[in-house]
């Protein structure tokens, strides 16, 4: 399984602003995808990142909204723009291994939007 | 409409006895399954998998058993120790689909009481 490492873990924002979000992994990976836990909720796939083209989102998740960047194939980020309370969630960005089959999570950045 | 139901939000069993977690769906086209299990203020964790031309796959203290024509599955702790205390959910995707998008049930909080 790959070490999943994503800053900030938590962080609290004033609505209107942005934040950006780091992951980092510990071996090469393709794909990386951001979900969201919103409270009581069960996560949500935000987008697939793949090195090298855009990322492809989800229904109900645009990229203006979340913008995300691959530059290689062991980062990634995700922002979160002009936010809203609505936003306060729990992102988390995960790989895929080496068949697919499994996902591995990172720890997650808990984000409160006042 | 959840495609992927976990319908006990908490589950409370004495240490040493058997732990017995649900999940259904609805979607057809799910050929995979994944149980992960979540300690607050970390990143959901692979348990255990299943893929649909399999009915049982066990992995220590951990079976998840799968009944297609029935579209639900269960994950067996056995015997569930005080360490097992987490929220666990239930995740599965169609790898016909070719995005290895995982949609998660809302989880289910197992208290493994010492």
């Amino acid at each position: 399984s790959a070490v999943i490492s994503q800053k900030p873990s938590r962080d609290i924002c004033q609505r209107g602003t942005s934040l950006t979000i780091q992951c980092q992994v510990d071996s090469q990976v393709t794909m990386m995808f951001w979900y969201r836990q919103q409270p009581g909720q069960s996560l949500t796939l935000i987008a697939t990142a793949n090195q090298g083209s855009e990322a492809t989102y989800e229904s109900g998740f645009v990229i203006d909204k979340f913008p995300i960047s691959r530059p290689n194939l062991t980062f990634s980020t995700l922002t979160v723009s002009n936010m809203s309370p609505e936003d306060s969630s729990i992102y988390l960005c995960s790989v895929a291994s080496g068949n697919y089959n499994e996902q591995f999570f990172g720890p997650g950045t808990r984000l409160t939007v006042l | 409409d959840q495609q992927v139901k976990q319908n006990s939000p908490s589950l409370s069993v004495q240490e040493g006895r058997i732990s017995i977690l649900n999940c259904d769906y609805t979607n057809s086209m799910f050929d995979y399954f994944l149980w992960y299990k979540k300690y607050p203020a970390e990143g959901p964790t692979f348990l255990i998998s299943i893929s649909s031309i399999k009915d049982k796959n066990e992995d220590g203290r951990f079976t998840v058993f799968l009944n297609k024509s029935a579209k639900h599955l269960s994950l067996h702790i056995v015997p569930s120790q005080p360490g097992d205390s987490a929220v666990y959910f239930c995740a599965a995707y169609s790898s016909g689909a070719g995005s290895y998008q995982l949609t998660f049930g809302k989880g289910t909080k197992l208290s493994v009481i010492p």
